[in-house]
This record gives C-alpha cells, structure tokens and sequence, in this order.
C-alpha cells in the first residue's frame, strides 16, 4: 500500500512537502518505483515526479524547476517538495508505484493552496 | 514532447453496450507502454490494461486494449453499471517519462 501526507492547507508562495509511506513492498526493487501524480478538481491527471530504484529522479518538464524528489529507504518513504505554491496547485496528490503500469495507488491527499 | 489526445471527450452508452476508446499519441510511443486507467468519482485511478494490451490483475476481460505507433484503443464490451467512469490512457518512457491523456467520461 501507499499512503500520501501533508498539509491540507498551504499558503501562496510557501513550500508543500508531502510524503508519501509504501509498505508491501522495497524501495529498493529495481522493478518499481514510485511516482508523484496530480488531479486538480473535476481535471485530468498530471504526473509531477518519478523517483527509480537506483535513486535517480524524473521531472515533469514544465514543473521541473519547482520539484524535489527523494527518498527515505530505512523509512520506506518517498517525498515530494513543491516550491511557490499558488493557487492553481489546488490538487489532489497521489503517490503511485509504476510496475507494469502504476498498479498501485494511494488514497490521494487534497492540498488547498489559499491565503 | 509527446502529448496523447483522447476521443470522444463523453461516450454516452447504455449497458451491454460495446464502448470504444482513443487515444493517439503525439509520436510514437516506446515499446508500446500505454497504460489505461479507470476512474470513479471520490477514488484514486485504478489500473486497466498495461503494455497495450495485457490486463492488470483482477481486470474482467470484457476489458481490452490494442494499438501500436501512436494509436491506441480500449474496449470495454457488454458494458456493465460499474463500468461508467473516466478513463485515462498514459504512456511510459518518451519524454516526458510519463503522460496522460485528457480523459474519456463513459457516461450512461
């Protein structure tokens, strides 16, 4: 299972920090890994981040430059940092594991980025 | 950047009823990992199809995917009430390393 956590509420312009706790299986699996996916309300799917066994990372090219991924093997946790958050972030942020398609998803956490 | 366009944005159909859906990608998408997913309202996505065509587990097999290049299909046949939903397609290992399509509502 994966389970994502973090603020419900964020500031224009602070910082997000989710963190996203699998268990089932490793982080280490070099036939998995774990990606960052986004669904503003009643929108579509975007995929922000992918972090691969052997810790290299992959970036969304137009978020790229807002996004920090990593993990914590011992804790078997994956965390997601976002930059400058603003308004249009509003979003419900799911971590997800890719084998053979994301086969495995979390439940999703809703972030509201307002003053 | 490769981008994936799907049709029709609403598939209005009845139950028992064949539901086809497309999604064309851009350029071609490598190895043919196109993935579709399922989505109710209130739920995370839910794997369908992976590699075009083989289904994830626990998947019905009225469920079906086919395609290669850069146009894909899923057939849902005999549509069943827990059928209508959003479905995604996605692809895996262009650039970026992953992306979605915008979504088909199949609607009653």
């Amino acid at each position: 299972t994966l389970k994502e956590s973090g603020p419900v509420l964020v500031k224009p312009t602070e910082t997000l920090t989710l963190t996203c706790t699998v268990s089932g299986f490793s982080l280490s699996d070099a036939r998995m890994g774990v990606s960052w996916i986004r669904q503003p309300p009643g929108k579509a799917l975007e995929w922000l981040a992918h972090i691969f066994s052997n810790d290299e990372s992959s970036y969304s090219t137009s978020l790229k430059s807002r996004l920090t991924i990593s993990r914590d093997t011992s804790r078997s946790q994956v965390v997601l940092i976002m930059t400058d958050m603003d308004p249009v972030d509003t979003a419900t942020y799911y971590c997800a594991r890719i084998f053979r398609g994301f086969d495995i998803w979390g439940q999703g956490t809703t972030v509201t980025i307002s003053s | 950047e490769i981008v994936l366009t799907q049709s029709p944005g609403i598939l209005s159909l009845s139950p028992g009823e064949r539901a086809t859906l497309s999604c064309r990608a851009s350029q071609s998408v490598a190895g043919a990992y196109l993935a579709w997913y399922q989505q109710k309202p209130g739920q995370a996505p839910r794997l369908l199809i992976y590699g075009t065509s083989s289904r994830a587990a626990g998947i019905p097999d009225r469920f079906s995917g086919s395609g290669s290049g850069t146009d894909f299909t899923l057939t849902i046949n005999r549509l069943e009430p827990e059928d209508f939903a959003v479905y995604y397609c996605q692809q895996y290992g262009s650039s970026p390393l992953f992306t979605f399509g915008p979504g088909t509502k199949v609607d009653i």
